[in-house]
């Protein structure tokens, strides 16, 4: 099966800086890698995605890296607010089954202002 | 869609009691899984179903835990009997499967005492 690390386990950062999340896994197969974001007492939800096929992908403020050759991703979010304080979450899907994720432990990332 | 709505939001019961947590999936998805949430262990997978047909229960820690999909529309996760151990968050979520989005539900808070 799949196994996914995540670092740190706690972020802090000061509003308006960057912050980084770095995930490694086993499977050199792997070939789709989401990173999910939940709020305190919600749900988690998907904040974006990368497949194998690129190497980075950017959404406004957030972006995901992907280095196969060394199998880790990493998620950026620049120019930190407030509102992006929340635990985040990789994942990658186990060998054979696209579907079936493992997620990483989470990184409880806390924006000060 | 309303999305992937669960039931009942909030569970406390006595030790030794059965604990039924249901699971209405998006429609037209064809996946869907049921995950625990806690502080220890993350989120972990316990089992999954494709077109109603469980796939993977490697993650149902015990005889205890049974899943049923008897419909494409409704899924239940039982647990009997219950035990302080369980208590955690569980949530449903649903997929279209492949590399596509899992959206979660807003989960069951379960307290066994």
């Amino acid at each position: 099966g799949e196994n996914v690390e995540q670092h740190p386990s706690t972020l802090s950062v000061q509003e308006g800086d960057s912050a980084v999340i770095k995930c490694t896994y086993s499977d050199s197969a792997s070939n789709y890698f989401p990173w999910y974001k939940q709020e305190l007492g919600k749900r988690p939800q998907l904040i974006i995605d990368i497949r194998s096929n690129v190497g980075e992908k950017k959404d406004q403020r957030i972006a995901v890296t992907l280095n196969k050759t060394a199998k880790h991703f990493s998620l950026h979010i620049t120019e930190t607010q407030p509102e992006d304080s929340a635990v985040y979450f990789c994942a990658a899907p186990h060998t054979g089954t696209a579907s079936k994720l493992t997620f990483g432990t989470g990184t409880r990332l806390q924006v000060t202002l | 869609d309303a999305g992937v709505i669960q039931s009942p939001r909030h569970e406390v019961t006595e030790m030794g009691q059965e604990v039924t947590l249901r699971c209405k999936p998006i429609s037209g998805h064809d996946y869907l899984f049921w995950y625990r949430q806690t502080m220890m262990r993350g989120l972990e997978l316990l089992i999954y179903f494709n077109n109603n047909v469980p796939i993977d229960d490697s993650g149902m820690p015990e005889d205890r835990f049974s899943a049923k999909m008897p419909n494409a529309s409704f899924s239940t996760l039982k647990i009997q009997p219950s035990e302080p151990r369980d208590s955690a968050v569980y949530f449903c979520a649903s997929s279209r499967g492949g590399l596509t989005e899992a959206f979660f539900g807003q989960g069951t808070r379960l307290t066994v005492v």
